[in-house]
């Protein structure tokens, strides 16, 4: 069965600092993607960064990189420079084909940044 | 990017109305679009997936005849909230898909029923 998880339910990190957002994640499928979402206050999902199965390199998006260990089928999320506009909650998804391709959702973790 | 508009951002209804939620697609086409339903500090939960001019598949736990879903065209699905009650009340988010499987997701509804 696919499941992701997402060990930290809060964490608090003073601002400039850089903070790694912990996710797992289980399936059986030899092709699946990666995903981490921002969801500040007002709801929205905000796409941050995406690691495929195959890939050969660890995605990095601006101050997001994701730090992929397949072999502990670990996605860590790592956000470097840390900002007060960073404080929001952060999901880790997972899309595979034994999932119809829908999006499998860790429970998050809450971030929030000191000044 | 993508990107999926929602409406109405916000609604407070009375309980035992319905509610009708729009999720569009502006500049893609989404050959699947889903129903997320969202508790305060939870995950997303997802509702029903529905492809355009088909049936929605709900989960499991979610009554089809209480959230109804259309699917109408490739742009436009709604979510119709059938005689809300204030355990209704929740964060409701769409989310389109193109046939590449990436998801773009829409604001977010905020329902209150009283």
């Amino acid at each position: 069965a696919q499941k992701i998880t997402q060990t930290q339910p809060g964490m608090f990190v003073q601002e400039k600092e850089a903070v790694t957002l912990d996710c797992t994640y289980d399936t059986s499928d030899p092709s699946y993607g990666l995903f981490w979402y921002k969801q500040p206050s007002s709801g929205e999902m905000i796409f941050l960064i995406y690691q495929g199965s195959y890939d050969q390199q660890n995605a990095t998006e601006g101050r997001y990189s994701l730090n992929f260990q397949k072999a502990r089928k670990s996605a860590n999320l790592v956000i470097s420079a840390s900002q007060l506009g960073d404080s929001a909650m952060y999901f880790c998804a997972m899309r595979a084909e034994d999932s119809n391709y829908q999006l499998i959702w860790g429970a998050g973790t809450k971030l929030i940044i000191k000044p | 990017g993508a990107v999926v508009s929602q409406h109405p951002s916000w609604v407070i209804c009375k309980s035992g109305t319905s509610v009708k939620i729009e999720c569009r697609s502006l500049d893609f086409q989404a050959t699947t679009m889903f129903w997320y339903r969202q508790f305060p500090k939870q995950s997303l939960m997802l509702m029903a997936t529905s492809n355009e001019g088909s049936k929605a598949t709900y989960e499991q736990g979610v009554e089809k005849d209480k959230f109804l879903i259309n699917h109408a065209s490739l742009t436009l699905s709604t979510l119709t909230v059938t005689s809300a009650h204030p355990e209704d009340s929740s964060f409701y988010i769409c989310s389109g898909s193109t046939a590449t499987y990436e998801q773009y997701f829409g604001p977010g509804t905020r329902l209150t029923v009283t």
